[in-house]
Order: structure tokens, then sequence, then C-alpha cells
């Protein structure tokens, strides 16, 4: 049974950094390509990044080119968003997803960005 | 603004069909596999289809379809637990990422 759990969620200042960690389960993590979507209060779904199955090939959202990074471990089937330079219109749940389209999702984790 | 279109509404009865529709262009949905997600009370997000393939576990009154660059989801025999906010997605050529529609919520009279 597929299983993405997301953790490392907060309270971040403006200007602050965090990193989001997805741990899956349940499947051959090295052959999906994976995705962090975040939706903040009241509003909908929207992408923030996508990584290959090597992990060789990223893309970004506008919004957070240049601040967030994207990364995986295959070997310990885990993804990763390194938030940096976090903004008050970065805060969101956000979710790990498997594939595109969307197959599997996370549970979500929540970033808070408030001084 | 969405690069995809979806109703802001959609309601209907129990037992009634509903169709919810997915409006993009020829770089998205001309393009790629569109998947349809249920979101129920703000939880996390639950694919209710992707591509033309029904997840295990999802009722097989759900059906999905495209047509050019238009999407839809189609719900047979609507039941009181399909009141949920349902969005679209799909990968864009021109934008090199993954674009979703703005959401429908459907309500079940």
């Amino acid at each position: 049974q597929v299983h993405l759990v997301e953790s490392g969620g907060g309270l971040v200042k403006p200007g602050g950094s965090l990193r989001l960690s997805c741990a899956a389960s349940g499947f051959t993590f090295g052959n999906y390509y994976m995705s962090w979507i975040r939706q903040a209060p009241g509003k909908g779904l929207e992408w923030v990044s996508y990584i290959s199955s090597s992990g060789t090939t990223k893309y970004y959202a506008d919004s957070v080119k240049g601040r967030f990074s994207i990364s995986r471990d295959n070997a310990k089937n885990s993804l990763f968003l390194q938030m940096n330079s976090l903004r008050v219109d970065d805060m969101a749940v956000y979710y790990c997803a498997r594939s595109t389209p969307t197959d599997y999702w996370g549970q979500g984790t929540q970033v808070t960005v408030s001084s | 603004q969405s690069a995809l279109t979806q109703e802001a509404s959609v309601s209907g009865t129990v037992g009634q069909k509903v169709t919810l529709s997915c409006t993009g262009n020829s770089n998205n949905i001309g393009r790629y596999a569109v998947g349809w997600y249920q979101q129920i009370a703000h939880g996390a997000p639950k694919t209710v289809m992707f591509g033309n393939s029904l997840p295990s576990g999802i009722p097989d009154r759900f059906s999905a379809s495209k047509s050019g660059t238009t999407a839809s989801l189609t719900i047979s025999g609507l039941q009181p637990e399909d009141e949920a906010d349902y969005y679209c997605s799909t990968w864009d050529y021109s934008l090199s990422g993954v674009v979703f529609g703005g959401g429908t919520k459907l309500t079940v009279l």
C-alpha cells in the first residue's frame, strides 16, 4: 500500500527557512517522479515543484523559483523541499504527491509564516 | 487566475448524473493526461481519476473523458458522500510545470 508521510512543517518568521521531508513506502520510490503541491488557507491547489525519478530534472513554479529547492534520496525513499527566504504568501499546507497526474497524496504538513 | 478553467459550483440530487468540466489549451489538456482530485472539508486531496484510470477503492460511478482541450469528470448516481471540492490538473508543455483548475464545489442536494 502506497504511503507518503510529510514532516518538517512549522512556524517560521518571514525570511526564515524550513526543510520539508516526505517518507515514501509501499512502492519502488526510485521509479517515480514526485511533486510538492501546496494549498494556502481558503485557496485552491498550487503546484510548487517537480523532480524526475533520477533527480536530474527539476522544475519550479515561478512563485518559488530561486528560493525553494527540491531533492530526493532514492536509497532512503525520501523527498525533500528546502524552502528559503520564506514569505507570508508561502503559508500553506504542503503535500507530497506521486506522479503527474498525481495518483497518491500525502496527508500534508502545515507551514506557517508569521512574525 | 488558474491555467485551467472549472465551474465554480455544481449541484445535483442523490442519484443524478453530474458532469464537471475542465478547460485548458493545446499546451496542457490537449497534450497530456488529466487528473481529477476530490477534497472533502479541506482534508488531503484524493485522486478519483488519473488519465483514464480509476484508482483502487474509487467507485465506478466516477468516469472521465477528454475532447480536444476540455476534460470532463462524470459522476453517475450521485451520493451524499460525493459532496466535495473537485480539482483537475495536468502538465503544461509551455510552462514546464503542473497546472491546476480553480476547483469546483459540488453540492449534493
